[in-house]
C-alpha cells in the first residue's frame, strides 16, 4: 500500500469561493483518482488523474467546476470552483497500485484520509 | 439498475456471530471485485479482493464469488463489535481500471 495525506483536512467555506485540496502520496503511481462522498452516501467518481495528461471527467462533472492538476507521479490538486452549499461534502483521493506481500497481487486503490468540506 | 448493488443495513449481528454482506453486479464483463471497511468518519480501507469463483479466505474473513450470478459476498466469522462499521463492495470493469463502488451496508455487531 501507500502512505496518502491531504490537505486541508476540513476547511469551511463562503459561497462563491474556491478551495484546492491537495494530494500528496509517497510512491511514483500512475493513476490517481478524485472521489466525492455525501453523507451517508457511497463514493462517487469525479475525475481520473494521469501524469502527463488531462484528467478524465465522470458525467455531472465538468473541468470549470472541479480543476484538477497532475504535475508529477506523486502529488495531484483538486479545486471545487464557485463553491455553493450543495458542494459540502468528503473529497478523497487515490491511488492505484498493487497488493504488497501477497501471491496474487492485484491493483487496486487505496485512499487518501479525505477532506472534510462545509460550504457556508 | 445500479452498477453495483448492496442492501443498505442496517445489518446487526451479535458478538461471535458470522455477518454475511452481499453484493450484485450488473456487467458481466467485471472482472475483479473488492471489500472495503469504512469506520465513521474515516476513508475506506481494503479488507479483500477476490476474482476467482469460489471462496477465498483471510482471518475472519471470507469472500465468495459467483460469476454465472453475478454475485459477490463478504462473510465475517466470530464478529467483533470492532467490526462495526460500513462496508463497500467495489467493481473492476474491463481491463480499464475502472472501479464502481456499492452503497454500502452498515454492519453493527452488539457485545
Amino acid at each position: 500500500s501507500a502512505v496518502i495525506s491531504q490537505k486541508p483536512s476540513r476547511d469551511i467555506c463562503q459561497r462563491g469561493t474556491s478551495l484546492t485540496i491537495q494530494c500528496q502520496v509517497d510512491s511514483q503511481v500512475t493513476m490517481m483518482f478524485w472521489y466525492r462522498q455525501q453523507p451517508g452516501q457511497s463514493l462517487t467518481l469525479i475525475a481520473t488523474a494521469n501524469q502527463g495528461s488531462e484528467a478524465t471527467y465522470e458525467s455531472g462533472f465538468v473541468i470549470d467546476k472541479f480543476p484538477i492538476s497532475r504535475p508529477n507521479l506523486t502529488f495531484s490538486t483538486l479545486t471545487v470552483s464557485n463553491m455553493s452549499p450543495e458542494d459540502s461534502s468528503i473529497y478523497l483521493c487515490s491511488v492505484e497500485m498493487g497488493t504488497s506481500g501477497r501471491d496474487d497481487s492485484q491493483e487496486t486503490q487505496y485512499f487518501g484520509p479525505g477532506t472534510r468540506l462545509l460550504v457556508l | 439498475q445500479k452498477e453495483v448493488e448492496q442492501n443498505s443495513g442496517p445489518l446487526s449481528v451479535p458478538e461471535g456471530a458470522i455477518a454475511s454482506l452481499n453484493c450484485t453486479y450488473s456487467d458481466r464483463g467485471s472482472q475483479s471485485f473488492f471489500w472495503y471497511r469504512q469506520y465513521s468518519g474515516k476513508s475506506p480501507e481494503l479488507i479483500m479482493f477476490i476474482y476467482s469463483n469460489g471462496d477465498k479466505e483471510d482471518g475472519r474473513f471470507t469472500a465468495q464469488l459467483n460469476k454465472a450470478s453475478q454475485y459477490v459476498s463478504l462473510l465475517i466469522r466470530d464478529s467483533q463489535p470492532s467490526d462495526s462499521a460500513t462496508y463497500l463492495c467495489a467493481v473492476i470493469k474491463g481491463n480499464n481500471n475502472d472501479m464502481r463502488f456499492g452503497a454500502g451496508t452498515r454492519l453493527t455487531v452488539k457485545p
